[in-house]
């Protein structure tokens, strides 16, 4: 399979513990997405990097929220001291360059109870 | 800035009917529009793309929308629905120039059902 994968696709927590989920893009796509999905509602965008750098963070990415990717490559999505609140699927997306089409994952749900 | 309603949070037809989804946006930019589909439990595929070019698009699954400028609109139709259609379809807009990121604002959705 060469589309976006996510891992884990299932996580469920206790309150306060941190958590983190990874995003392998589609092979040679620059530019990778991350946006957070709650029931009922459609993807809000968290935060987008192309290669390596972080271009823009939403005003939604709280200071809990780190997301990296290192080599330009997969990218880590952390959540510290997580909240009932954090409870969503978290979709990583990738595209190659500005214009072109972006490919979503299958997304990680996340539990915290 | 852009934003995108979705008129129409559950639509419902019968199998065989026509499929009509609403979505106007706002831009103050010339915009691309996107429709994509979210079975459940699973990620967003997409449908279709306007970046510009013609302005009836047609998509995969026999799905095609018309971007209307004067009406800001860009619904989705299908001329004969399928069970299998039954899904959760989502309207996005992006910046189409200008140094935009290129990011997806997406519109909160229509469920669509499909009837036998």
């Amino acid at each position: 399979d060469t589309g976006v994968s996510q891992d884990p696709r299932h996580k469920i927590t206790k309150r306060g513990q941190n958590v983190t989920f990874r995003c392998d893009p589609i092979s040679e796509h620059n530019r990778l997405y991350w946006y957070r999905q709650t029931l009922g509602q459609g993807p809000e965008f968290l935060t987008y990097f192309q290669n390596e750098a972080q271009l823009e963070k939403s005003r939604l990415l709280s200071d809990r929220f780190s997301a990296e990717r290192p080599k330009g490559s997969f990218s880590t999505l952390e959540i510290q001291r997580t909240e009932q609140g954090d409870s969503a699927m978290y979709l990583c997306a990738s595209s190659l360059g500005e214009g072109n089409t972006i490919y979503f994952g299958e997304g990680s749900w996340l539990t915290v109870v | 800035a852009q934003s995108v309603t979705q008129l129409g949070s559950h639509v419902s037809v019968s199998e065989g009917a026509l499929v009509l989804l609403r979505c106007n946006y706002s831009s103050s930019v010339p915009p691309y529009l996107f429709w994509y589909v979210q079975y459940p439990n699973q990620g967003l595929q997409l449908l279709l793309k306007y970046t510009s070019a013609a302005t009836l698009v047609k998509g995969i699954n026999g799905f095609e929308a018309e971007f209307k400028k004067s009406e800001t609109s860009f619904h989705l139709t299908k001329p004969s629905a399928h069970m299998s259609d039954a899904a959760e379809y989502f309207c996005a807009v992006s910046a189409s120039y200008g140094g935009a990121t290129n990011k997806l604002i997406f519109g909160t959705g229509t469920l669509l059902a499909v009837q036998p």
